[in-house]
């Protein structure tokens, strides 16, 4: 079966620090992958989406980057965190017919 | 614009009511339509999708959706809500059937009282 794991599941962190995101996707080779993000009270917004090893697409603009080194892996990341990047980050993984999301990562930026 | 409304923000119901959250969509092609439940502190997980056939779907821990075309919309509904239905519902559409191109709406909070 194919499990998602995301880490940190939660962060503090101060403006202006870097963060880095982590999601691992095992038991499915070649993966679509996403990220989402999910302000407090808001509705999920695509960030990236990866469907091969180190191709990554940006589908919003956030300060934010994501890579993918390895086909199981996937991470976001920046340099300079702003209050903006706070909020709840999914990471997800598709079928045709549906979309398999992590746990999530709480991130609070102050 | 394609777009999802839920126009719900907050729907508080009583443990053993029926239950419906509302979700209306502005596409102008034939919709791939989609309910997910997020509890707190985790991703979110499916409880049904629409891609053809019969308009009302039928999903997990007894959901159900109906899809009708003529009003834009796919409401989800439950004869008798649980305290554990507790949780966060959004409703989301994409046009080409790829789950990666999900539009998803702002989301209803469901608050069951015992």
């Amino acid at each position: 079966a194919q499990t998602i794991h995301q880490w940190p599941v939660a962060e503090i962190k101060a403006v202006g620090s870097p963060l880095s995101l982590g999601c691992t996707i095992k038991g499915k080779s070649s993966p679509n992958l996403y990220w989402y993000w999910q302000a407090t009270g808001g509705t999920l917004q695509q960030l990236f989406y990866s469907i091969t090893v180190g191709q990554v697409e940006s589908v919003v603009q956030l300060n934010l980057s994501a890579s993918r080194p390895k086909d199981d892996q996937f991470i976001l990341s920046t340099e300079k965190l702003l209050l903006s990047h706070s909020g709840f980050y999914l990471c997800a993984w598709s079928l045709p017919e549906r979309l398999f999301f992590g746990h999530g990562t709480k991130l609070s930026v102050l | 614009a394609q777009s999802v409304t839920q126009p719900d923000a907050r729907v508080t119901v009583s443990e053993g009511a029926s239950l419906q959250l509302r979700c209306k969509y502005s596409y102008s092609g034939t919709p791939y339509l989609f309910w997910y439940v997020q509890y707190p502190r985790q991703g979110l997980q499916l409880l049904l999708k629409y891609y053809s056939g019969d308009p009302v779907v039928q999903g997990v821990n007894g959901f159900e959706a109906e899809f009708i075309k003529s009003n834009s919309s796919f409401h989800l509904r439950k004869a008798s809500v649980h305290w554990s239905d507790s949780a966060v519902y959004f409703c989301a559409v994409t046009l080409t059937g790829n789950t990666g191109k999900l539009i998803f709406g702002l989301g209803t909070t469901l608050q069951v009282q015992p």
